[in-house]
C-alpha cells in the first residue's frame, strides 16, 4: 500500500531533550516537507527537500533540522525542544515537486513540558 | 503577506443545505497550482483536487464542486446537499511555479448537523 507513515503518532517530552520524528515514504517520491498545524494558523510549511541531499526552509524553520540522506526518509529533528513547539506534525510527499499533489502521513502529536 | 486566505474560521449549516467555502490567493506566478484537503475530525489530510492556473474550468465531483475564477484570484469549493460526514475542516492551499514552497490556508471549520 502506498503510503506515507511517522513515527511516533504521539509524544510527550520535556525541553531541551534532543527528538527526532520520522518520515517515510514508499512510493519514490522526489519531493518530502514538514509541516507543522497550529489552531487558527492552519498548516506551515518547515521544511522541505526537492530530492536526496536536497533541503531547504519553509516559512517557519527556526528550531528544527531535517535530512535527506535517503529518498525514501526525512526525518524531522528538534535539538533542543522549546513548549512552543507543541504542536501537530504532518509530512508529506510528492511525485514531483511542490506542484504535485502531496500526500500525507497520518501526524504526529508532540506536546512539550 | 497572507499567500491564501479563508476568511471563513468555522460554518455551520444544517444537513440537506448547500455550503461554499471561501479561497482567495495571493501570487504574482503566471504558472500555479491551487489545491483543497479535508480533515475530518480522525485527523488525517485528505486530498479532494489539484487545478492548475491555466484551466479555469469549473469542476464537479458527486456533490463537491469547485470555482476557479483569476480575475478574483478565487477558488471557492461548494458542497451540495451537505451531509454530517462532510463535517471537517477544510484547506484551500497554493503552490507557485518560482520557489518550491507550499501554502495553506488557515482552514474552515465547517460542521453539519442533522
Amino acid at each position: 500500500e502506498a503510503q506515507v507513515t511517522q513515527n511516533p503518532r504521539y509524544l510527550i517530552t520535556v525541553t531541551g531533550k534532543k527528538l527526532t520524528v520520522t518520515c517515510s515514504q514508499n512510493m519514490n517520491h522526489e519531493y518530502m516537507s514538514w509541516y507543522r498545524q497550529d489552531p487558527g494558523l492552519g498548516l506551515r510549511q518547515i521544511y522541505y527537500s526537492m530530492n536526496v541531499e536536497v533541503t531547504d526552509k519553509g516559512d517557519v524553520p527556526e528550531g528544527y533540522k531535517v535530512s535527506r540522506k535517503e529518498k525514501r526518509n526525512f526525518p524531522l529533528i528538534l535539538e533542543s525542544p522549546s513548549p512552543n513547539q507543541t504542536s501537530l506534525y504532518f509530512c508529506a510527499s510528492s511525485l514531483g515537486g511542490q506542484q504535485e499533489t502531496q500526500y500525507f502521513g497520518p501526524g504526529t502529536r508532540l506536546l512539550v513540558l | 503577506a497572507q499567500k491564501v486566505t479563508q476568511a471563513q474560521t468555522e460554518i455551520s449549516v444544517v444537513e440537506k443545505e448547500d455550503v461554499t467555502l471561501d479561497c482567495v490567493y495571493e501570487t504574482r506566478d503566471t504558472t500555479y497550482y491551487l489545491f483543497w484537503y479535508k480533515q475530518p475530525p480522525s485527523g488525517e489530510l485528505v486530498f479532494l483536487i489539484r487545478r492548475n492556473s491555466f484551466d479555469e474550468q469549473n469542476e464537479i465531483s458527486g456533490r463537491y464542486s469547485w470555482n476557479f475564477q483569476k480575475s478574483t484570484s478565487s477558488f471557492n469549493f461548494t458542497i451540495t446537499a451537505s451531509q454530517v460526514v462532510d463535517s471537517a475542516v477544510y484547506f484551500c492551499a497554493l503552490s507557485e511555479s518560482t520557489g518550491n514552497q507550499f501554502y495553506f490556508g488557515t482552514g474552515t471549520s465547517l460542521t453539519v448537523i442533522p
